[in-house]
């Protein structure tokens, strides 16, 4: 089966550092996404990992561990803008299919 | 297109019709994908075409659903006799090709569509 967990909401302040985590149990591996959306609008692409370790992106970083079946996304020095919802997704055919988490809310307070 | 562009936005139907989503990839964009979405969920993977071939459609709930992309480019998501159950919010995504699988996604601004 595939299943693919996200905490449902966060809370932090602007100017901090938070961690969104993700967990995947898939019947096959080729690669993991987030993808961030902000409200009304199209995800939109962040991040893809497919080698265990940090991948990092100006203010966002994301780290994969392929033998826990996790993953997480940094976002460093918080803007008001980053609130938005956080798309982890597992791509485990070789056709680019994508597999999503049910996304985490992040809300960003001043 | 600059983007991928879907239409229409937003579409109301009476139960038991049939409804045709549209979706016009990025030129060139030889993968099309179409998800649905609930409110508060991600992305629910649908169909897949690699060219005008639909090489995945794993993700259609029923017979009642179905897609083409019959030159390659604009593909076309049909559902007939709606129900209510339908309401969502349907997403096209496109990409350049699955020969590296490290291409991102890009997805349309969807059509949120509602069945009465």
């Amino acid at each position: 089966g595939q299943n693919i967990d996200q905490p449902t909401e966060m809370t932090a302040t602007e100017g901090a550092i938070v961690q969104i985590n993700c967990t995947y149990q898939t019947s096959g591996f080729n690669g993991l996404f987030w993808y961030q959306q902000h409200a009304g609008e199209a995800p939109t692409f962040l991040s893809y990992n497919v080698l265990d370790g940090l991948e990092e992106k100006g203010r966002f970083s994301s780290f994969l561990s392929r033998s826990k079946g996790y993953s997480y996304l940094l976002l460093k020095e918080l803007q008001m803008k980053d609130s938005a919802s956080y798309l982890c997704a597992v791509t485990s055919s070789n056709t680019g299919k994508l597999i999503f988490g049910q996304g985490t809310t992040l809300q960003v307070k001043p | 297109g600059a983007g991928v562009s879907q239409s229409p936005r937003y579409k109301v139907t009476k139960r038991g019709q049939d409804v045709a989503l549209r979706c016009d990839p990025i030129s060139g964009h030889v993968s099309l994908y179409w998800y649905r979405q609930a409110l508060g969920q991600g992305p629910e993977f649908l169909t897949y075409f690699n060219y005008e071939a639909q090489q995945d459609k794993s993700g259609l709930p029923n017979d009642r659903f179905s897609a083409e992309r019959p030159e390659g480019s604009i593909s076309t998501l049909t559902i007939q006799r709606t129900e209510q159950r339908d309401s969502a919010m349907y997403r096209c995504a496109s990409s350049l090709g699955t020969g590296d699988l490290d291409t991102e996604a890009f997805f349309g601004q969807g059509t949120r569509l509602t069945v009465v």
